[in-house]
C-alpha cells in the first residue's frame, strides 16, 4: 500500500523558516518524481515545488521562488521542503504527491504563518 | 502561468441527476487535464487523467472529455456521496495549475 506522511507543519512567526517532511512507503520512492502541492482555507491546490528523480531537477511556483527549497533522500524515502522567509499568504495545508499521474497523496501538514 | 476557469461555481442538484462541470484553460494543455474531487479533510482524489481516463477505482458513472482549452466533467447519475467539491488540474505547462473549483451540492 503506497503511503505518503507529512510532518512539521505547525505555527511561524512571519519571516521565520520551518522544513516539513514527507515519508513515503509502498512504491519505488527513487523511481519516481515528487511534488510538494499547498491549499490555503477554501481555495484550489497550489503546486509548489517539484524535484526529480535524482534530486538535481527542480522546479519552483513564482510565488516560493527563492524563499523554498525541495530536496530528497532517496535512501530514506524521504523528500524535504525547506521554508525560509515565510509569509502569512503561506499559511496552507502542505501536501507531498506522488508526481505520476498524481494518484497518491499524503493527508497533508498544516502550516500558519502569523504573529 | 495557464489559468483554468471552472463552472459554474456552485452547482445544486438532487441524486440521480446528471451533473455537468466545465473547465477553460486559457491556453491549449492538449489532454494534459485531470479531475479532482475533495471532500472536507481530505486531500484531493484523482478521478479523470489525461482528459478522459478514469483512474483506478473510480466508477463509470465518472467520465471527462475535451481537448484544447475546453473540458467536461460528467457525472452520470449522482449518488449521495458525490456532493464535493471538483478542481480540474492542466498539467502540460508548470507550474501545473488547478481552477478554484465546483461545489456540487444538494438541492
Amino acid at each position: 500500500e503506497v503511503q505518503l506522511v507529512e510532518s512539521g507543519g505547525g505555527l511561524v512567526q512571519p519571516g521565520g523558516s520551518l522544513r516539513l517532511s514527507c515519508s513515503a512507503s509502498g512504491f519505488s520512492f527513487s523511481s519516481y518524481s515528487m511534488h510538494w502541492v499547498r491549499q490555503a482555507p477554501g481555495k484550489g491546490p497550489e503546486c509548489v515545488s517539484a524535484i526529480g528523480t535524482n534530486g538535481v531537477t527542480t522546479y519552483y511556483g513564482d510565488s516560493v521562488k527563492g524563499r523554498f527549497i525541495t530536496s530528497r533522500d532517496n535512501s530514506q524515502k524521504m523528500l524535504y521542503l525547506q521554508m525560509n522567509s515565510l509569509r502569512p499568504e503561506d499559511t496552507a495545508v502542505y501536501y507531498c504527491v506522488n508526481a505520476d499521474a498524481y494518484q497518491y497523496w499524503g493527508q497533508g501538514t498544516l502550516v500558519t504563518v502569523s504573529s | 502561468e495557464v489559468v483554468l476557469t471552472q463552472s459554474p461555481a456552485t452547482l445544486s442538484l438532487s441524486p440521480g441527476e446528471v451533473a455537468t462541470l466545465s473547465c477553460r484553460a486559457s491556453q491549449s494543455v492538449v489532454t494534459y487535464l485531470a479531475w479532482y474531487q475533495q471532500k472536507p479533510g481530505q486531500p484531493p482524489r484523482l478521478l479523470i487523467s489525461d482528459a478522459s481516463n478514469r483512474a483506478t477505482g473510480i466508477p463509470a458513472s465518472f467520465s471527462g472529455s475535451g481537448s484544447g482549452t475546453d473540458f467536461t466533467l460528467t457525472i452520470s447519475s449522482l449518488e449521495p456521496e458525490d456532493f464535493a467539491v471538483y478542481y480540474c488540474q492542466q498539467r502540460r505547462y508548470w507550474p501545473y495549475t488547478f481552477g478554484q473549483g465546483t461545489k456540487l451540492e444538494i438541492k
